[in-house]
């Protein structure tokens, strides 16, 4: 079963500051299958990127995704008042193997 | 743009069986999959099962022995039960369409319902 580790914790930054969050896999993710969301106090996840890089219908794009094998990325290039978030990254390998991240918090400093 | 929608009852008694269905709008329930992931307080979340418009069903393994799925296409909606409910299975209950479309082991959550809280207690 793939372990996904999400680092930071937690992210304190300011609006227009940069954002790297990252997401490690214990075991290296055929075709990029990784996908990244944003969740809200009190609403449900939303997807931002899925196969690594390739954003979701509608998601601006300051948001962007990239790595391979077991490392991947989710960079928010300039913080927006409503990115502050936790978000999720999530893997696929297999037709019943999926698994989610423990989240990262970006919160305002 | 599509919408989903949870509904069913939000406490449920140990060792009974919960029940959730999920109404789909705006959309064809034949383009996708349908699925179900949790959230219990404080835990990741946790992917339980998909459907196929044909009712072809993915289980979680960790999950298969207490998880059933089924789908109405004239209805748009599909349904979740878990048996044998401990309160370990209180949590956040979404409903998903699992993307992409038309493919044949889909890999990504693209749109989600609101979610139904859960607990089970006596």
């Amino acid at each position: 079963e793939i372990v996904l580790t999400q680092s930071p914790d937690t992210l304190s930054l300011s609006p227009g500051e940069r954002a790297t969050l990252s997401c490690r896999a214990s075991q290296s993710l055929s075709s990029n299958f990784l996908a990244w969301y944003q969740q809200k106090p009190g609403q449900a996840p939303r997807l931002l990127i899925y196969r690594a890089s390739t954003r979701a219908t509608g998601i601006p794009d300051r948001f962007s995704g990239s790595g391979s094998g077991t490392d991947f990325t989710l960079t928010i290039s300039r913080l927006e008042p409503e990115d502050f978030a936790v978000y999720f990254c999530q893997s696929f390998a297999g037709s019943s193997e999926f698994t989610f991240g423990g989240g990262t918090k970006v919160d305002l400093k | 743009q599509v919408q989903l929608q949870e509904s069913g009852p939000g406490l449920v008694t140990p060792s009974e069986t919960l029940s959730l269905t999920c109404s789909v709008s705006g959309d064809s329930i034949k383009s996708h999959c349908w699925g179900w992931i949790r959230q219990p307080p404080g835990k990741r979340l946790e992917w339980m099962a998909y459907i196929y418009h044909s009712g072809t069903v993915n289980y979680n393994p960790s999950l298969m022995s207490r998880v059933a799925l089924s789908i109405d296409p004239s209805k748009m909606q599909f349904s979740l039960t878990l048996r044998s409910v401990t309160a370990a299975d209180s949590a956040i209950y979404y409903c998903v369409r699992v993307g992409p479309p038309d493919y044949y082991y889909p890999y990504f959550f693209d749109s989600w319902g609101q979610g139904a809280p859960v607990t089970v207690s006596s």
